[in-house]
C-alpha cells in the first residue's frame, strides 16, 4: 500500500538554527499538508498545499514557517529559527483530492535545545 | 467552545466489551467528518469516514447526526490491539466555503485488557 514518507524520523536542533523537514507524498495525491502535534496535546493544523502554493494555513503557521515542493516528489517545512516552542512531532499528509481521507506519514520529531 | 469535544478517557474495557466513543462539533459548515486512531508516539491512522446514513466496517460503526452536531464511534467485540487513542477529525471551513485542513480532538484512549 501507497504510504507518505518523512525524513528524518528524529531531529535534534540548536535554538535558532534552520531546519527542513521532508516529505514525499503518495504520487497520485494532489493536495499535501503539515501538522504538529506537541507532547500530550491535539494534532494541529499548520498548512494546506496545492498546485504548487498555500492554500490555507494557521495562525501557527507565521513567518519563521515556509513550505515547498522542490522537485515532483518532495515536500519540505522549513523552519527559519528554530525555537523551544517548536518541539513537537511533525506529520505531513496528503490527499487525493481536497475532502477526501488524509493519510500521514510516521512523523519527525523534532527537537530543540 | 472548543471545535472539536470528545469523551474524556481513558476507557479500560475486557477484552470482548463493546465500547462508545462520543464527539460533538461546532462548525454547522464541517462536511467531512472522520475517526483515526493513534498508537502511542505515531501518526494517526486513518480508522473510516462518517457519514450522515451510518457506516459499519467489521465490528467498527460510525454514525453522524448533523442536526445535534454529533459523532460516534461503537467498537464490538474489542481485542486488545484495539487499544489505542481514538480521534474524532472533522473538516475545516475557510471564508471561501473550502475545506482543507483536518480539525482534531484530543482523542481518547482506550486500553483493552485481557
Amino acid at each position: 500500500e501507497p504510504e507518505v514518507t518523512q525524513t528524518p524520523s528524529h531531529q535534534v536542533t540548536q535554538m535558532g538554527q534552520e531546519v527542513i523537514l521532508r516529505c514525499v507524498p503518495i504520487s497520485n495525491h494532489l493536495y499535501f499538508y503539515w501538522y504538529r502535534q506537541i507532547l500530550g496535546q491535539k494534532v494541529e493544523f499548520l498548512v494546506s498545499f496545492y498546485n504548487n502554493e498555500i492554500s490555507e494555513k494557521s495562525e501557527i503557521f507565521d513567518d519563521q514557517f515556509s513550505v515547498e515542493r522542490p522537485d515532483g516528489s518532495n515536500f519540505t517545512l522549513k523552519i527559519r529559527s528554530t525555537k523551544l516552542e517548536d518541539s513537537a512531532m511533525y506529520f505531513c499528509a496528503s490527499s487525493v483530492v481536497r475532502d477526501q481521507p488524509q493519510h500521514f506519514g510516521d512523523g519527525t520529531r523534532l527537537s530543540i535545545l | 467552545r472548543k471545535e472539536v469535544e470528545q469523551d474524556p478517557g481513558p476507557f479500560n474495557v475486557p477484552e470482548g466489551a463493546t465500547v462508545a466513543f462520543n464527539c460533538t462539533y461546532s462548525n454547522s459548515a464541517s462536511q467531512s467528518f472522520f475517526w483515526y486512531r493513534q498508537d502511542c508516539r505515531k501518526e494517526p491512522k486513518l480508522l473510516m469516514s462518517v457519514y450522515s446514513s451510518g457506516n459499519e466496517d467489521g465490528r467498527f460503526t460510525a454514525q453522524l447526526n448533523r442536526a445535534s452536531q454529533y459523532i460516534s464511534l461503537l467498537i464490538r467485540d474489542s481485542k486488545l490491539s484495539d487499544s489505542a487513542t481514538y480521534l474524532c477529525v472533522v473538516s475545516g471551513m475557510n471564508y471561501g466555503g473550502s475545506q482543507g485542513n483536518l480539525i482534531f480532538g484530543k482523542g481518547t484512549k482506550l486500553s483493552v485488557k485481557p
